[in-house]
Parts: C-alpha cells; structure tokens; sequence
C-alpha cells in the first residue's frame, strides 16, 4: 500500500540553524500539508500546499517557515532559522484531490532544538 | 476558525469492553470528520471518516456517529483489545479552510 514518507526520523539542531525537513507523498497526490504536534498536545495545521504554492497556512506559519516543492516527489519543509519552541513532531501530510478526502499522515519527524 | 473539543482526554477500560469518545465542532459548514490513531512515535493513521450525509458508519468493531444539529460526533470501540491501545484523535474538515482541525486527542488504555 502506498504511504507517506519523511525524513530524516529524528533531527536536534542548534537554535538559530536551519533545518530542512523532507516528504515524499502518495506519488498520485494533488494535496500536501506540513502539521506539528508538540509533545502530548494536539496536531496543528501549519500549511497547505496545491499546484505548486502555498494555499492556506496558520498563524504558526510565520516568515521563518517555507515550503516547496522542488521536484516531482519530494515536499520540504524548511526552518529558518529554529527557536527552542519549534521542537515538535513534524508529520507531511498527502491526499488525492480537493475536498473530503482522506488525508494520509507520514510518520512524523522529531525536531530537538537546542 | 473551526474548533474541536475531544473528551475524555484518558479513557481506561477492561478487554472486551466498549469505549467511546466524544467531538464537539463549532463550525457549521463542517462536512468530513476522520478519526486517526496514533500509536507511540508513530504518525496518525486513519481508522474510520463520516461525511455530513451520513449519520452513522460502521467498520467492524468500530463505529461513528455524526450529530450535525448538535454539532458532535462519537467514536465507538466494541470488543476493546490490548491492541486498540493508543491516543485517537478525532478531526473536522470544512469548506472554510483546506485544512484539518484536530481536537486534543483521547488516550485509551485497554487493560487485560
């Protein structure tokens, strides 16, 4: 079955140092999300991706954060410059078309900010 | 924005019991409510969705129930397993924003 995947699974950095977190989504998906999930707290929208830029994002999402899309399967998220506050679990997120359709989440990566 | 509240936050029950869990959305115009599990260090992983058409939807032991007068939607587990144990998470969809809203996740804990 086709799934989501991210890398790396772990990552602790220095704050101030950017991070790039990485996704390859089901490879027929059209969608793509970034989501956080600080540790034993709720999963957090962070932004929305569609042909190729951004189409909804959170107040989380501020100038520090971007994404893209940088080739045909991979969907990156990249920080910065990381505060202490941006540790999180990090999951991509992948569905097929627009609407009420089935988002299928990666397995998440662990950011440790320092 | 939409909101979602997810009660309880810790649901402890005997193997072969029934557990249920509960939603709350605020936003109207909501039409597509996923319920994901979540095992330890793992990412969510859908086991059961409802559309606003719908009133309830079974899959198995598990089952979901969809309010939209009330604005509130349930989870049922049947036949509770050591294996169900995990934090589930429910979620509303709608058409305000292209986005996921999460409520703050149950912790069930089946005990043999």
């Amino acid at each position: 079955e086709p799934e989501v995947t991210q890398t790396p699974s772990h990552q602790v950095t220095q704050m101030g140092q950017e991070v790039i977190l990485r996704c390859v989504p089901i490879s027929n998906h059209l969608y793509f999300y970034w989501y956080r999930q600080i540790l034993g707290q709720k999963v957090e929208f962070l932004v929305s991706f569609y042909n190729n830029e951004i189409s909804e994002k959170s107040e989380i999402f501020d100038d520090q954060f971007s994404v893209e899309r940088p080739d045909g399967s991979n969907f990156t998220l990249k920080i910065r410059s990381t505060k202490l506050e941006d540790s999180a679990m990090y999951f991509c997120a992948s569905k097929l078309a627009g609407g009420q359709e089935t988002q299928y989440f990666g397995p998440g990566t662990r950011l440790l900010v320092l | 924005g939409e909101n979602v509240e997810q009660h309880p936050s810790t649901l402890s029950v005997q193997e072969g019991d029934s557990a249920v869990i509960k939603c709350t959305y605020s936003d109207s115009a909501s039409n597509y409510f996923p319920w994901y599990k979540q095992e330890l260090g793992k990412g969510p992983q859908l086991i059961i969705d409802i559309r606003s058409n719908v009133g309830e939807k079974k899959d198995q032991r598990i089952a979901v129930t969809l309010n939209k007068t009330a604005k509130h939607f349930s989870l049922h587990i049947t036949e509770t397993q050591p294996e169900d144990s995990a934090v589930y998470f429910c979620a509303a969809w709608g058409n305000a924003g292209n986005m996921l809203t999460f409520g703050g996740g149950t912790r069930l804990m089946v005990k043999p």
